[in-house]
């Protein structure tokens, strides 16, 4: 079946520091790859996704290149700020049921 | 305004009670779907719906039940609460347009079986 395996956290970086969270997929198929953000007492709001491999998804100054070759589609940001400290999931849908397979989540935290 | 609403947003129940969470939408898709949240596991399928005669079972769906009753709500019941159905639950929604794979997620509901 389906996997998405992400690094543990929680991160901690100070602020403008670069961001890396990897990522990597086990899936049949041509999955779609989608990074969400969790902000503290809220839902989940999509980040950045890719549809095809090499295809690099953005937002926000956010960045993730889905590898078909690796299976992995890391996070990146060059300078990360307060604001960003959040909990990041990266998660794959399947072509069939487009429902969603989570890694487990990244806790975020950016120091001042 | 919200696209995806969840009611009630935090509930306290008791084990063997029965609870209803619901989920509505204005966005006019047609997929929607029930996850549940834990702490370390991610997000994880309970049932997804393709349309209001189209109901399918997810990965965990074990203790749990739904309801399509039209195509903007989704309801999800426990029929016996027990304990270890504590966590956040969060309702979502896709549509089924080539190419419209994102999901839109509502914003949860804090569930306490005690």
């Amino acid at each position: 079946g389906n996997s998405v395996t992400q690094m543990e956290g929680p991160v901690t970086l100070s602020e403008e520091a670069f961001l890396t969270i990897n990522c990597t997929y086990t899936a049949t198929g041509y999955p779609s790859l989608f990074w969400y953000v969790q902000y503290p007492g809220e839902g989940l709001q999509l980040l950045l996704k890719a549809t095809k491999a090499d295809d690099k998804g953005s937002n926000k100054g956010f960045e993730a290149t889905y590898r078909k070759e690796t299976t992995s589609f890391h996070l990146e940001k060059g300078s990360v700020q307060v604001s960003d400290s959040a909990v990041y999931f990266c998660a794959l849908s399947d072509t069939g049921r487009r429902a969603l397979t989570f890694g487990s989540g990244t806790r975020l935290q950016v120091q001042p | 305004d919200a696209d995806v609403t969840q009611t009630p947003r935090n509930r306290i129940t008791k084990t063997g009670k029965r609870i209803m969470l619901e989920c509505s939408q204005t966005k006019g898709h047609d997929r929607m779907y029930w996850y549940r949240q834990d702490p370390g596991l991610g997000l994880r399928l309970i049932y997804y719906s393709f349309d209001v005669k189209d109901i399918n079972k997810g990965e965990i769906s074990d203790g749990y039940s739904v309801s399509r009753q039209a195509q903007a709500k989704f309801s999800l019941s426990l029929e016996s609460a027990i304990p270890n159905q504590t966590a956040l639950y969060f309702c979502a929604t896709s549509d089924s347009g080539q190419g419209k794979n994102e999901q839109f997620f509502g914003p949860g509901t804090r569930l306490t079986v005690l």
